[in-house]
Parts: C-alpha cells; structure tokens; sequence
C-alpha cells in the first residue's frame, strides 16, 4: 500500500492556466506538508497543516492555495500558473507528537509550465 | 532558526572506495536530523535519523552518520561505495512540534566511478 501518494505523476500546461495537485496519505498521520524542488534541486517548504489548520506559509505567493478537506488529503491548487512555478512538488505527513516527527514524502508530481 | 549547509555540489568516488558526504547544521534547539537520498526522477527516501538517542546512526544500504555537538555536524559515509549509491543526498534539520518543518541543504551528487 502507497503511504503517501500524489497524482497527476507528470502535468504540463499553459502559463496562464489553473491546475491543482492532489495528495493523500493512509498512515494516520495529523500534519501534512508541501515542498517545492527547484531545477537546481533546492528543497523548500511551502506550507504545512496539522489536523486541518495551516501551520506553516513560507511567504508563498497567493496565487498558490492549499486546501485540507480532512486530515488524510492536501491539496495544492494554483492559480494563474508562471514559468517560475516548473519545479516538482513533493508531498509529506507525519505525526508531530512522534519521537522525531519523522516526515514521509509522496513521490512528487513534476509540473512544467509553458 | 535552522539551516543545513552541505560543501560542495558534487562528489565522484571509486567503486568499493570511502564515501564521505558532509553536513554541518544550525538549530537553536537539539536537533533532529535527517539524509535522505534522492535517486534519478524519484522521490525521497529517508536513508537514516539522529534523534538524540545515539550519537552514531546505522542506517538503510550501509550507511551510517555520526552526531557531533561540538562541531554542529551529521556527516554521511558509508565503507564502500556500490555503483547504486548513485544519487542525490540531502541532509536536513527539523524539532519537535506542530510548526516544525525540515529544512534541506542544497545537496550533493554522488557519482561512482566503475
């Protein structure tokens, strides 16, 4: 079974367009993260949820808008998409009340803007 | 605050040869911290943790990192390279708590020469 599991795999669109980014996990974990790869492979947090309330926004722009509809799914949705935004976007949960908070990652959905 | 520094951008070694991945951190709080290895087009594997329990780490595939406090690292190595060691690494930092969230070096390829 796929802990944490992110779909679409691969999405290529148009600048301009909208496009959401869905990720579950069955772990049973209550905190859920975003994380964006640059194409220099730089890893960075974008936001974070624990039981369904935002945590963490690392001074995203507002274009970008997370949505927690229960705590096994966090969704990513952007708007008005940029050249800038081509990176791929990892998924992650854990459960901060564990020994280490240990964070397991989907693995990633690759978005190319054109 | 917390940040994850990892020298260099690349490190080539020889089948069989030491492997030997730096990591220096800083946390205003103990640490936790993490490497986790990122082979081609793949997500994020989590190789192994130090979470104050011991000071050297074993970890998955032969590698293994020890916690030094007095010189703020949690350098990576492993006694022989295979060829499938080949990947991305990246070292990163969290703590306990709802805010907390991992903070990555910029990471290091590891090429194996045959």
């Amino acid at each position: 079974d796929t802990a944490v599991s992110q779909t679409p795999k691969y999405l290529v669109t148009q600048m301009g367009n909208d496009k959401s980014i869905k990720c579950e996990q069955n772990l049973g974990h209550d905190t859920m993260y975003w994380y964006k790869q640059d194409s220099k492979k730089f890893l960075k947090i974008m936001f974070s949820y624990n039981n369904k309330e935002l945590i963490i926004n690392e001074t995203v722009p507002n274009r970008f808008s997370p949505k927690s509809p229960d705590k096994a799914h966090l969704n990513l949705h952007i708007n008005s998409l940029e050249l800038g935004d081509s990176a791929v976007y990892f998924c992650a949960s854990s459960q901060v009340d564990s020994d280490y908070n240990e964070q397991f990652f989907g693995p990633g959905t690759r978005l190319t803007v054109l | 605050a917390q940040s994850v520094t990892q020298l260099g951008s690349h490190v080539s070694v020889s089948e069989g040869a030491l492997v030997l991945l730096r990591c220096n951190y800083s946390s205003s709080v103990p640490p936790y911290l993490f490497w986790y290895v990122q082979y081609p087009n793949q997500g994020l594997q989590l190789l192994l943790k130090y979470t104050s329990a011991a000071t050297l780490v074993k970890g998955i595939n032969g590698f293994e990192a020890e916690f030094k406090k007095s010189e703020t690292s949690f350098h990576l190595t492993k006694p022989s390279a295979h060829m499938s060691d080949a990947a991305e690494y990246f070292c990163a930092v969290s703590r306990a708590g709802a805010n907390s969230k991992l903070t990555f070096g910029k990471g290091i390829t590891l090429s194996v020469r045959p």
